[in-house]
């Protein structure tokens, strides 16, 4: 298995609500990352995990809150977003965070609108 | 965290080979080179990564100079499937990967 997988594939949801995004890869990569992509941008990293640990949050706000339950899953628990959070939200895993010459693994995405 | 920069887009036709030069002037002696590809609505794929002089794969060709300060990315013969935005990176191990503006190629019959 080669691949990073996304679920949901699309997420429609109200300011309000409470939702989770899903990232699950089982090439044995040890370190985990999100991503915010707007349209015709390119991705920003917003959180790294290094051995299920949270290594790097670059400020992202506390709406987001990301978990990880262990070496293959990475979550994204999200509530009370506003519609600027509108976007492709990309989860990638690479072999190693302290070791990136082999390249990161993205997932397809979960494209969020938010209403 | 060494900056890059390349064109913002780039058109080409069918059989052409496309050259995406970049540019990284302040790279750092343990810093590589590595380049995506990204499709609409997709997440990035990573293409090739290389420290100095050239490497080749199954997709492309990256170039880079002795003085390490601009490195390209060669796709040879691309057809309309090829057409997408390349990002180079610079990446230091230990670091994130952070991604500049990427090159729009368009791949024209």
């Amino acid at each position: 298995d080669t691949e990073v997988t996304q679920t949901p594939k699309h997420l429609v949801m109200g300011m309000t609500n409470k939702k989770s995004l899903k990232c699950e890869q089982h090439m044995g990569h040890r370190a985990m990352y999100w991503y915010k992509q707007k349209a015709k941008k390119p991705p920003e990293l917003m959180f790294v995990y290094s051995y299920e640990k949270l290594s790097i949050n670059e400020s992202v706000p506390s709406r987001f809150s990301p978990e990880c339950p262990n070496s293959s899953l990475l979550n994204l628990h999200l509530h009370a977003l506003q519609p600027e959070d509108s976007a492709l939200y990309l989860c990638a895993s690479s072999q190693d965070g302290s070791a990136p010459y082999y390249g990161y693994t993205f997932g397809s995405g979960t494209r969020l609108t938010v209403v | 965290l060494a900056k890059t920069t390349q064109p913002i887009s780039m058109d080409s036709y069918e059989g052409q080979e496309v050259n995406i030069t970049c540019s990284h002037n302040n790279i750092a002696t343990n810093d590589y080179i590595t380049w995506y590809q990204q499709f609409p609505s997709q997440g990035p794929r990573f293409i090739i990564q290389g420290y100095k002089t050239k490497v080749t794969n199954e997709v492309a060709s990256l170039f880079i100079p002795a003085d390490r300060k601009s490195s390209t990315l060669s796709l040879p013969r691309v057809s309309l499937s090829d057409t997408a935005v390349y990002y180079c990176l610079v990446v230091a191990a230990g670091n994130k990967l952070t991604f500049g503006g990427g090159t729009r190629v368009l791949v024209k019959p």
